[in-house]
């Protein structure tokens, strides 16, 4: 059994420009979820997709858009970068049908310059 | 909004000694959980508390949800250097999907 990846680990952009961050779900999980991890501070909700749906959003502006495919993997896009967004991105899977518990991957560390 | 409010936010203590981290709403969670996450790596789920007054223990690790579900703790005995990390509480909601966490303990254990 596999468990969640990200990538890429580490990524640096420009202010303004666009970017894209991929996730493969943990193994017979339905359920995605994205993270956004300032230093220091927990993690907060971004958005989640359910079956190529999204099932919720957090108070992201809509420049943060997702998407999720057929074998569950996800991908994160952010465009017009700002500053702000220097963040650890965390990418979770879960079973789906109300069960809350996540399966967290590494991260990707991104860094706005 | 659902807020969880965590405390201590740093906490050094020696190897040996014993410490609660408490993790506080004025909301209900349907589900509680506990997460320990290490630099550059994302959170690992230590437990998960659904009734209120559970009790869980692991190893040295007791969790305890709050009778009316709006709190929890975590109590570490004879901490270990190995314990050092972030702990994260995040409560679950029933309708909602996502988590919402806490803002953290970040605990180090001297050796």
């Amino acid at each position: 059994e596999t468990g969640v990846t990200q990538s890429p680990t580490h990524l640096i952009k420009t202010r303004g420009q666009q970017v894209t961050l991929r996730c493969s779900s943990q193994s017979g999980h339905n359920t995605v979820s994205w993270y956004q991890q300032a230093l220091g501070q927990g993690p907060q909700f971004i958005f989640q997709y359910y079956r190529e749906e999204e099932n919720g959003r957090g108070n992201f502006p809509p420049r943060f858009s997702g998407l999720q495919f057929p074998n569950y993997s996800s991908e994160l896009n952010v465009n017009a970068l700002e500053l702000d967004d220097s963040a650890l991105y965390l990418c979770a899977s879960s079973l789906g049908q109300g069960r809350t518990e996540a399966f967290f991957g590494q991260g990707t560390r991104l860094t706005v310059v | 909004t659902q807020l969880l409010e965590q405390s201590p936010q740093f906490l050094s203590i020696q190897e040996g000694e014993n410490l609660t981290v408490y993790c506080n709403s004025s909301s209900v969670f349907s589900s509680l959980q506990w997460y320990r996450q290490e630099p550059g790596e994302g959170p690992v789920l230590l437990v998960t508390v659904v009734t209120g007054g559970e009790v869980k223990k692991l190893k040295r690790l007791t969790f305890q949800f709050g009778d009316a579900r709006k709190d929890s703790s975590l109590h570490i005995t004879a901490a270990q250097p190995g314990d050092t990390g972030l702990y994260l509480c995040a409560g679950g909601s029933g309708s909602a999907r996502q988590l919402t966490f806490g803002s953290g303990t970040q605990l180090t254990v001297l050796p």
